[in-house]
């Protein structure tokens, strides 16, 4: 069976600076997909950015990318120039090839300090 | 575009009371995903939908839970007799490809 970890419960980050979130997971797949999803507080679930495992180059949307480790199984996101607005719960997951259910990580609470 | 709605918002409800939540899917999707929140916690996956076809469950989706998409469109989760247990936030997804688009929950309180 899948498995996400996220091991930072909560981080915190001064506004404009750099950030980086963990994520490991354990799979016998080889094509999968991977996905940063942001939940800012009371609102709803949002996508941040996603990885096809066949992809070895690393997904960036703006200040967002992932540094995609497949050997170590590992997927952490980067967030460059942190603003008031990226404060949420980050959640990393995981998708087989064929699509279905996501496998979410416990979470991580990013709070960006001004 | 109006994105995937879920209603209702909130529901307080007694202990052995059945519930129902709606969730509505963007118009194009053809498959559509139910999971649970419970705080603190990341979402876990209860069921899924590709058009009106149940194709997975999830073995916390006990006797007491039921989901159909009866038109390959909109879909309900019913809960009957619920327990203080199954307090929680549910969300609805709906994908055409691989992303997941999330609703924005329906948060139930049993008292």
């Amino acid at each position: 069976a899948q498995t996400v970890t996220q091991s930072q419960p909560e981080m915190s980050v001064q506004e404009a600076e750099t950030v980086t979130l963990s994520c490991t997971y354990d799979t016998s797949e080889n094509n999968y997909y991977l996905f940063w999803y942001k939940q800012p507080p009371s609102r709803q679930m949002i996508l941040v950015i996603r990885q096809e495992a066949y992809k070895q180059q690393n997904a960036t949307e703006n200040r967002f990318s992932v540094n995609f480790q497949k050997a170590a199984k590992s997927f952490s996101l980067k967030i460059s120039d942190s603003q008031l607005g990226d404060t949420a719960m980050y959640f990393c997951a995981f998708m087989k090839p064929a699509g279905g259910k996501l496998i979410f990580g416990q979470g991580t609470e990013l709070s960006v300090k001004p | 575009d109006t994105g995937v709605s879920q209603d209702p918002r909130h529901k307080i409800t007694k202990r052995g009371q059945n519930v129902t939540f709606r969730c509505d899917p963007i118009s194009e999707h053809n498959r559509l995903y139910w999971y649970r929140q419970t705080l603190g916690q990341g979402p876990e996956f209860l069921t899924y939908f590709q058009n009106e076809a149940q194709l997975e469950k999830s073995r916390l989706l006990s006797d007491r839970f039921s989901a159909e998409r009866p038109k390959g469109s909109f879909s309900t989760l019913e809960i009957q007799r619920t327990e203080q247990g199954d307090s929680a936030m549910y969300l609805c997804a709906s994908s055409w490809g691989y992303e997941q688009y999330f609703g924005p929950g329906t948060r139930l309180t049993v008292t």
